[in-house]
């Protein structure tokens, strides 16, 4: 139980260009999700709380118009980098909250050229 | 497909007690294996490993990675409430197409009792 998948796996855009990330809880509700970006030295940032229904709470420091959220549902949440540019690039990751724990997606490594 | 599985699920202990958290694996193109203590909402980093049998050490935590029988151990002595958190192992490998990324298992959620 609690399997959260993410799509794409692997994504290479052009600079400009937008991007979604889908996080998807497969097999049970998931009123929150949280958002992650992988830094050097294996560090993960905190960019933004998904709330089903309302408003994402984001980090200080996270730019909200770039980095678009959306939890339209109980068991989706997308993330949008919007005019992505190279500095981007990265690893982004989700994790959907059961209720006790957090589990994590496979992430989506992000390059753009 | 790339798997982590972590055991035990949950543990509760008293203070001053060593537990041993574990963690095995099934992925291609290994490339490192990474555990991670998370209080809040940020996962926080704590060891690296890539190479077999070499002890990484951090105060009272350790670990140690066997990649022939594919499994990790964290040990955590003389415990203290402070140290009640989920622990996370992930491992990073390539994927298809060459890019790399985190594969997680689901967290031992740990329990000190004073």
């Amino acid at each position: 139980g609690a399997v959260v998948s993410q799509h794409p796996s692997w994504v290479i855009c052009k600079s400009g260009t937008s991007v979604k990330i889908e996080c998807r809880s497969l097999d049970f509700q998931a009123t929150t999700m949280f958002w992650y970006r992988q830094f050097p030295k294996q560090s993960l940032m905190l960019m933004a709380t998904s709330n089903e229904g309302s408003k994402a709470t984001y980090e200080q420091g996270v730019e909200k118009d770039k980095f678009l959220i959306n939890h339209a549902s109980l068991t989706l949440s997308t993330l949008t980098v919007t005019s992505a540019h190279p500095e981007d690039s990265s690893f982004y990751i989700c994790s959907a909250w059961t209720g006790t724990a957090g589990t994590f997606g496979s992430g989506t490594r992000l390059t753009v050229v | 497909e790339d798997k982590v599985v972590q055991s035990p699920l949950s543990l509760v202990v008293h203070e001053g007690d060593t537990v041993t958290l574990n963690c095995s694996y099934e992925v291609t193109n290994f490339r490192s294996l990474l555990w991670y203590k998370q209080e809040k909402k940020a996962p926080t980093f704590l060891f690296m490993l890539t190479s077999s049998g070499i002890e990484k050490k951090s105060g009272r935590l350790s670990s140690i990675l066997d990649k022939k029988e594919l499994f990790s151990i964290l040990n955590i002595t003389a415990t203290q409430t402070g140290d009640s958190a989920v622990y996370l192992c992930a491992v990073d490998a390539l994927l298809r197409g060459g890019a790399d990324g985190l594969t997680f298992g689901k967290g031992t959620h740990l329990i000190i009792q004073p």
